[in-house]
């Protein structure tokens, strides 16, 4: 199947840290990502992580992979009002095609 | 230049009309990417063009037909519309195709948000 799931909504208070988790199903997935989608905006690419790889961090932001549990997460260290967004963790699907299966999102909201 | 725009960024039409919806991008990839997402959903891949050729049609019905003009240009023609297609509709790039770390980095454009009345 191509479910990417995540949890819903995440609430954290400015200043913790945050850590948005997401379940993949391909196993045949080179590559997971991170985006980020603001209010009435498109979506922006935050990282990447080859799955060859168990962690990458990228300044204030960690990613964790756990290829036999198929479960990637992304830690949001110092957490802003600026962060407050829905974010997808996106798999890139085997084969041939060039094609991206996106989570089901997770609301992060930052209370100041 | 590592902008994706797209026009209109609002669109409103009725069931008969025919319109268009606009994606540019000057980066030089040579990807581009239809997704349409509903309120409170990701967004779902409709059309992906590699090389100016249509790669993957995602069983999207006819009344949406994409288009590239040339390689910084994708248009998606849009008639007969119902009610249930309002949505954005986002254009995306990428540098790479299938395999790479490219092949997944998307650059987004804003949106065209559709309402079909």
């Amino acid at each position: 199947g191509e479910d990417v799931e995540q949890s819903l909504f995440l609430s954290v208070r400015e200043g913790d840290s945050s850590v948005i988790n997401c379940t993949y199903t391909d196993s045949s997935s080179t590559y997971l990502y991170w985006y980020k989608q603001e209010p009435g905006a498109g979506l922006q690419l935050l990282t990447y992580i080859f799955s060859n790889m168990d962690m990458k961090q990228d300044q204030r932001l960690t990613v964790l992979l756990n290829k036999k549990d198929k479960h990637l997460s992304l830690r949001i260290a110092d957490t802003q009002t600026g962060d407050s967004a829905i974010y997808f963790c996106a798999e890139h699907y085997g084969g041939a095609t060039n094609k991206l299966i996106f989570g089901t999102g997770t609301l992060l909201a930052v209370q100041p | 230049d590592t902008e994706v725009t797209q026009t209109p960024k609002h669109l409103v039409m009725g069931m008969t009309n025919k319109k268009s919806l606009k994606c540019e991008q000057h980066m030089g990839h040579r990807a581009m990417y239809w997704y349409k997402q509903k309120a409170k959903k990701p967004p779902e891949l409709m059309f992906v063009y590699s090389y100016e050729k249509l790669s993957i049609n995602e069983s999207v019905p006819s009344r949406f037909s994409p288009e590239c003009p040339n390689s910084s240009l994708l248009n998606l023609h849009l008639h007969a519309l119902q009610p249930e297609d309002s949505a954005l509709y986002l254009c995306a790039s990428s540098p790479g195709l299938a395999g790479g770390p490219g092949g997944g980095e998307l650059f987004f454009g804003e949106g065209s948000r559709l309402t079909v009345l």
